[in-house]
């Protein structure tokens, strides 16, 4: 059963830079059925999409993120990362990674697993 | 603000059934076919519960399904039980931003 987990500081500075990383267990994350996403969820609040990336190192980010994301893969390590800069107090959240399950033309369906989540409080 | 809109909360007693809309356009929900639902605990990661409109994944209850008609998508749960108190979140593929979801339902089972 596929398992992942996130692991990063759970406290960043205003201004620099968040970086948190996805380990796969379970699974080989050179699936070529899944695209790999992180999803942060603010304290009280939904959920948002952040960004995905596929095996071959495509990706996509959400368009309101996209100037200060950065999603990479390192398929030995079977992990993928997380890099947001620039960071504020809004960017205080439990941030999730998650696979993605994908259609015939890249279209999300769902996702199908999901990490714990880890907390990131953006405070000086 | 969410993409999608849903009710901030529902409620319902043991037993009944309850309907969660979450409301989108064409370039989400009326586009396509690829609607989700997920139900978080306090606490806890968000769960799958329905994938591409009504479908329930392996050891997921019954009493959970799904549909679509136009713009909007709904999550029915019959038959409530205590432990289905959570948070429902819809998500949906969408055009351009990729992902979409909607800013979740908190059920309460009186």
């Amino acid at each position: 059963q596929v398992q992942l987990q996130e692991s990063g500081p759970g406290l960043v500075k205003p201004s620099q830079t968040l970086s948190l990383t996805c380990t796969l267990s379970g699974g080989s994350i050179r699936s070529g059925s899944y695209y790999w996403s992180w999803i942060r969820q603010p304290a009280g609040k939904g959920l948002e999409w952040i960004g995905r990336i596929y095996t071959s190192g495509n990706t996509n980010y959400n368009p309101s993120l996209k100037s200060r994301v950065t999603i990479s893969i390192d398929t030995s390590r079977n992990q993928f990362s997380l890099r947001l800069t620039s960071v504020t107090a809004a960017d205080t959240a439990v941030y999730y990674c998650a696979r993605g399950v994908f259609r015939s033309f890249a279209e999300l369906s769902h996702f199908d697993s999901w990490g714990r989540g880890t907390l990131v409080t953006v405070s000086s | 603000q969410s993409a999608l809109t849903q009710p901030a909360s529902v409620s319902g007693a043991p037993g009944q059934s309850i309907t969660i809309s979450c409301a989108g356009t064409s370039r989400n929900i009326g586009g396509y076919n690829y609607i989700s639902w997920y139900q978080q605990h306090p606490g806890k990661a968000p769960k799958l519960i329905i994938f591409d409109v009504n479908k329930r994944p392996s050891g997921v209850s019954s009493r959970f399904s799904g549909s679509k008609s136009g713009n909007t998508a709904s999550l029915t749960i019959s038959g409530l039980q205590t432990e289905d108190e959570a948070d429902y979140y819809c998500c949906s593929y969408a055009t351009t931003t990729f992902v979409a979801f909607g800013g979740g339902t908190k059920l309460t089972v009186l």
